[in-house]
Formats: C-alpha cells, sequence, structure tokens
C-alpha cells in the first residue's frame, strides 16, 4: 500500500464552523506533511510531523490546529478561518523525516482536500 | 530572483513530441525532487536526484550539481502526461536545518 489517503476531498464551511481534515498513510512513514496550495502556486509547507511529534510550524495560525494521534494517521483542525484560506490542503508522508519537508526519502502526496471557505 | 526557476513556464506540445523541462537553483542542496501535479490536485513523487541519472519509463531525470540545474525528459509524450511539473530542492544538509523550496511549476498541455 503505497497510498496516502485524505478525506473529504472537498469541504465547504462557514466562518463560524470547526472542521477536520484527515490524512492517514499505512506504508510505516515516520514523517507527515501538510502543505497549502493556492491557484497556481507551488505548496507552501505548513506543519512538520517527525515522530508523532510537531517539528517545525511555518508561523501558521492558530485556526489551524494539527494533530498526529498516532503513527498512521495526521489531522488538521480548523476553526474560524477566513474566506482566504480557501485552498488545497496536501498531506504528505516519507520514511525518514526531515526538518524542512518533503524528508530524506522519496514523499509520498494524498489526493488532497479542496477547502472552501464561505 | 526566486532560489528556484523553472522554464518553460507553459508548454504545449504533439502527442510523441520529446519534452525538456528545465530547473535551475541559486542554492546549496542535499537533493532535488521532481513532482507531477494533474488537474485534480494530487501530487505524485516522479524522482528524487542527488547526482547523476534516473530513468523510469518514459521519465528520464538529471542533475548537474556543478551548473546547479536539472532537467525533467519525456520521451514519446501523451496527452496523459498533461499535468504541471514541479522542481523542488531541499537545500542544507543532514546535519543542519533544511528547507525545502519548490519551484513555480511549468504546465504542460499534449495535444492528440
Amino acid at each position: 500500500d503505497t497510498e496516502v489517503t485524505q478525506t473529504p476531498k472537498h469541504l465547504v464551511m462557514g466562518m463560524t464552523n470547526k472542521k477536520s481534515l484527515k490524512c492517514e498513510q499505512h506504508m510505516g512513514h515516520r514523517a507527515m506533511y501538510w502543505y497549502k496550495q493556492k491557484a497556481k502556486k507551488p505548496p507552501e509547507l505548513m506543519f512538520v510531523y517527525s515522530y508523532e511529534k510537531l517539528s517545525i510550524n511555518e508561523s501558521v495560525p492558530s485556526r489551524f490546529s494539527p494533530e498526529c494521534p498516532n503513527s498512521s494517521l495526521l489531522n488538521l483542525h480548523l476553526h474560524a478561518l477566513q474566506p482566504e484560506d480557501s485552498a488545497l490542503y496536501l498531506c504528505a508522508s516519507s520514511q525518514e523525516p526531515g526538518t524542512g519537508g518533503l524528508g530524506y526519502t522519496e514523499a509520498f502526496f494524498g489526493q488532497g482536500t479542496r477547502l472552501t471557505v464561505v | 530572483k526566486n532560489e528556484v526557476e523553472q522554464s518553460p513556464q507553459n508548454l504545449t506540445a504533439q502527442e510523441g513530441e520529446f519534452i525538456t523541462i528545465n530547473c535551475s537553483y541559486s542554492v546549496g542542496i542535499s537533493a532535488l525532487h521532481w513532482l507531477q501535479q494533474h488537474p485534480g490536485g494530487g501530487i505524485v513523487s516522479l524522482f528524487m536526484l542527488s547526482s547523476g541519472k534516473k530513468k523510469h519509463g518514459r521519465l528520464i531525470a538529471t542533475i548537474n550539481i556543478q551548473e546547479k540545474h536539472s532537467s525533467l525528459h519525456i520521451t514519446a509524450s501523451h496527452p496523459r502526461d498533461s499535468a504541471v511539473y514541479i522542481c523542488a530542492v531541499r537545500s542544507g544538509g543532514k546535519t543542519s536545518y533544511d528547507k525545502v523550496i519548490f519551484g513555480p511549476g511549468t504546465s504542460l498541455s499534449v495535444i492528440p
């Protein structure tokens, strides 16, 4: 199984809602990442989890709250988002953690969650 | 000037053509990734390179560390190759804080 699964694929939420994005991998990877991607732009790293511990937070606003309940699962909790937070949110994992994202080995990405904040 | 640049920005090719996408960077790197992103959004990692050349099917990636340049070649291009191709470099080394810098992407359209 070389898949990173993200749910949901699409999400529309109001600015007062609380929602969560989920990412799962069963490849035994020790690093997991959240990226945000705006249209026609490259991905921007948000968070890195290394061995289930948050190792990098790229100055992301507190309305985004990551959580790594176990080595296979990564959540991104969303609360009081703004319309400018609408984007594609991508999860990735890699076997060996790197401090800056993508790891020292091949990275596997999920299909992303397309988030619209209204 | 961006630390990672790609050329061309957009590329349209006829099916069957040989395609080259270039990536140049201005920082010291420990590895370079080529990624493919289809319109649906998901990203596929094509190659990770630190030296030399790698081949997978119709795709070939090369890197010249001295020149700070990498190329992605697609032989016998097909409409299903239509996607955005992103070059990403890892700057720094294993013993120090490193950073991944993404290029702006090259949008490829292969016409039947």
